[in-house]
């Protein structure tokens, strides 16, 4: 297994549709993260989760709504997006979100919302 | 307010010939820098940071950076460029004094040229 997983890697919805995305890292991380990546822009990070506690919430719109069951495993779930949804979104794991570590991401999924 | 900026959309290259990949950075207090990479269909993987000490940092695959506090830079540099170096490039800081927060630049594509 690789240290962060993400399914699916490919995921096309309508603007009605529910669907959700799973991470899943086996580092032993303490911390995970949701970022929104889109083409020629920095990312951007979405909700960040220390010891299952949601520690942050970038001023995301209800739309995403994420679940941390366990410090393991991660969920974004999604409803009435928007086209401009479409991104790719990766989630990420360190030790500690208050020291300076790296993050270790997944290899993302790729969101289309037509 | 803090910033990242990448000022280069691209930068091509030919295999053989040295590279830099420029960043240049705005925070309040003292800065933590690192470099990730992104290849095509992947997520992000950490190449090397700075945290405190000697200025020029190495990293993964060859590669380093200088950080220049009165210039406030992290180049990421690597003397012989590789095609498997063709890749996104991101530069990101966080301000320890301030919040643990990661601010990203846009990246910078490169293109290594056989």
């Amino acid at each position: 297994e690789t240290g962060v997983t993400q399914t699916p890697r490919h995921l096309v919805m309508g603007m009605t549709n529910k669907k959700s995305l799973k991470c899943e890292q086996h580092l032993g991380h303490n911390a995970m993260y949701w970022y929104k990546q889109s083409a020629k822009k920095p990312l951007e990070l979405m909700f960040v989760y220390n010891f299952k506690e949601q520690t942050e919430n970038n001023s995301v719109p209800s739309r995403f709504s994420p679940e941390c069951p366990n410090s393991s495993h991660l969920f974004l779930h999604l409803h009435t997006l928007q086209p401009e949804d479409s991104a790719l979104y990766l989630c990420a794991s360190s030790q500690d979100p208050l020291v300076a570590g790296e993050l270790f991401f997944g290899e993302g999924s790729r969101l289309t919302v037509l | 307010a803090q910033s990242v900026a990448q000022p280069e959309d691209q930068v091509n290259v030919a295999e053989g010939n040295p590279l830099t990949v420029k960043c240049t950075y705005s925070v309040s207090g003292n800065p933590y820098l690192f470099w990730y990479v992104q290849y095509p269909n992947r997520g992000l993987q950490f190449l090397l940071k700075y945290i405190t000490g000697d200025n020029l940092v190495k990293g993964s695959y060859g590669f380093e950076a200088e950080f220049n506090k009165s210039q406030t830079s992290f180049h990421l540099k690597k003397p012989s460029a590789l095609v498997s170096d063709s890749a996104l490039y991101f530069c990101a800081v966080r301000d320890m004094d301030s919040n643990y927060q990661l601010i990203w630049g846009a990246g910078t594509k490169l293109i290594i040229k056989p």
